[in-house]
């Protein structure tokens, strides 16, 4: 399973955008890139996911790099809801394949008011 | 459907004995998930079903777990001859069968505590 690189932790002020990045040199051709958060004793949440093109959905932006080497999950406008440990994972997607999710351990984002 | 339950959300167990928790999915997702997370670490996958067969198990999955989805609905995971290395967090999630690639849906999982 191709492995994923995150800083440990990062902090943010509210109302600020916050840039996660997310390495994965080791993609391939047909792994997609997910992000996962999870807030403190729940199971972690959904938050998107891209093959190659730049996503955008109501909860964050992900902008993938051209050789697809590297991501970054943009959160428009941090608010303290969003403090969390943020999750990149690599889900290989091909028929018959269990597509487990293989989580890292993220990183912690601290949101100050 | 409010999404993935699971119960207890709590369990306190004296070491040695058998527990067993259990995982109601979204209706009509075929793929389950297990996953146990210790503090301070991302969850780590246990086994998958995709309806009631069991296709693949981690080598986390020692000979005292065990786990079953009968009818391809809800989901148990036993554990017998509890250790105290096995307090941890543990996770089920559910995905649709109609997208390879989709999102997860993970429930707020079962904190097992084995003293």
């Amino acid at each position: 399973d191709a492995k994923t690189t995150q800083p440990n932790s990062m902090e943010s002020n509210e109302e600020e955008p916050v840039h996660l990045p997310c390495n994965h040199s080791t993609i391939s051709g047909t792994d997609y890139i997910h992000w996962y958060r999870q807030l403190p004793s729940q199971g972690p949440e959904y938050v998107i996911h891209g093959l190659t093109s730049n996503v955008n959905n109501r909860m964050a932006s992900l902008a993938i790099a051209e050789d697809r080497k590297s991501s970054t999950l943009i959160l428009h406008r941090a608010t303290l809801r969003d403090a969390a440990v943020y999750y990149c994972i690599l889900s290989m997607n091909y028929g018959g394949a269990t597509n487990k999710l293989i989580f890292g351990t993220g990183t912690l984002l601290a949101v100050q008011p | 459907d409010t999404g993935v339950s699971q119960d207890p959300r709590h369990k306190i167990t004296k070491r040695g004995q058998n527990v067993t928790f259990r995982c109601d999915p979204i209706s009509e997702h075929n793929r389950l998930y297990w996953y146990r997370q210790t503090l301070g670490q991302g969850p780590e996958f246990l086994t998958y079903f995709q309806n009631e067969a069991q296709l693949e198990k981690s080598r986390l999955l020692s000979d005292r777990f065990s786990a079953e989805r009968p009818k391809g609905s809800f989901s148990t995971l036993e554990i017998q001859r509890t250790e105290q290395g096995d307090s941890a967090m543990y996770l089920c999630a559910s995905r649709p069968k109609v997208r390879v690639n989709t999102e997860a849906f993970f429930g707020q999982g079962t904190r097992l505590t084995v003293v």
